[in-house]
């Protein structure tokens, strides 16, 4: 079974420019989310989708960020105008379950590592 | 709101000497609870985890943790460790959402440095 994919691996770009990242998650995982990760730090959930529908984007800065995933499958992450401080690896992972939460379990991509000049 | 507490930054351990890292967490029902790992370049990994039952569970790559309610703690234990545990590992707690899924909080991770 193929993983999480995710593209590009590095990118580096200046600020005030824009990005995105994309995701396909593993085949049949309706669930599919975006995470943001500062150097030193966990894990931060930006966005969660259910097939083609948001579900929590509460931590999303949506001034500058914005997440589709129009066909229910794969993903894309988009941060304009980018700002110093988006420096981070950005993680996708995804999972099956709807409705049983015990066996819920979330696989993550290797991530896309930005770098804001 | 949940939050997960992990005290050592660093942790550095002999090669086949045992592990234990900590994990504390604030979560005001019974908590999902997750141990991760990540290796340089790497996604996360999924070494155990915790919804119900047992409060000992065991994982891949011999790694257990035990769940105790009184004092808020996921530790994450390994007997004998090998120079490929070498990684950072993160505890991260998790809340089911109405649409569906589990939102992780994630710990800020320690650091694993194996000594040969």
């Amino acid at each position: 079974e193929a993983g999480v994919a995710q593209s590009p691996r590095y990118k580096i770009i200046e600020k005030r420019q824009s990005v995105a990242f994309w995701c396909n998650p593993i085949s049949g995982h309706a669930t599919l989310y975006w995470y943001q990760q500062i150097l030193g730090q966990g894990p931060k959930l930006l966005i969660q989708f259910q097939n083609n529908g948001v579900v929590d984007d509460s931590q999303l800065p949506k001034d500058r960020f914005s997440a589709e995933r129009l066909k229910g499958v794969d993903s894309t992450l988009k941060i304009q105008p980018a700002k110093l401080e988006d420096s981070a690896v950005y993680l996708c992972a995804s999972s099956s379950s709807l409705l049983s939460l015990s066996t819920d379990t979330q696989y993550f991509g290797p991530g896309t590592r930005l770098t804001v000049l | 709101a949940q939050s997960v507490t992990q005290p050592d930054i660093h942790i550095t351990v002999s090669e086949g000497a045992s592990l234990e890292l900590r994990c504390n967490y604030s979560y005001g029902a019974t908590p999902y609870l997750f141990w991760y790992v990540q290796s340089p370049g790497q996604g996360l990994q999924l070494l155990l985890k915790y919804f119900s039952g047992d409060t000992l569970v065991q994982g891949i790559k011999g790694f257990e943790a035990e769940f105790k309610r009184s004092q808020s703690s996921f530790n994450l234990r390994k007997p004998s460790v090998h120079w490929s545990d070498a990684a950072e590992y993160f505890c991260a707690v998790g809340a089911g959402l109405t649409g569906g899924g589990n939102k992780l909080t994630f710990g800020t991770g320690t650091q694993l440095k194996v000594e040969l």
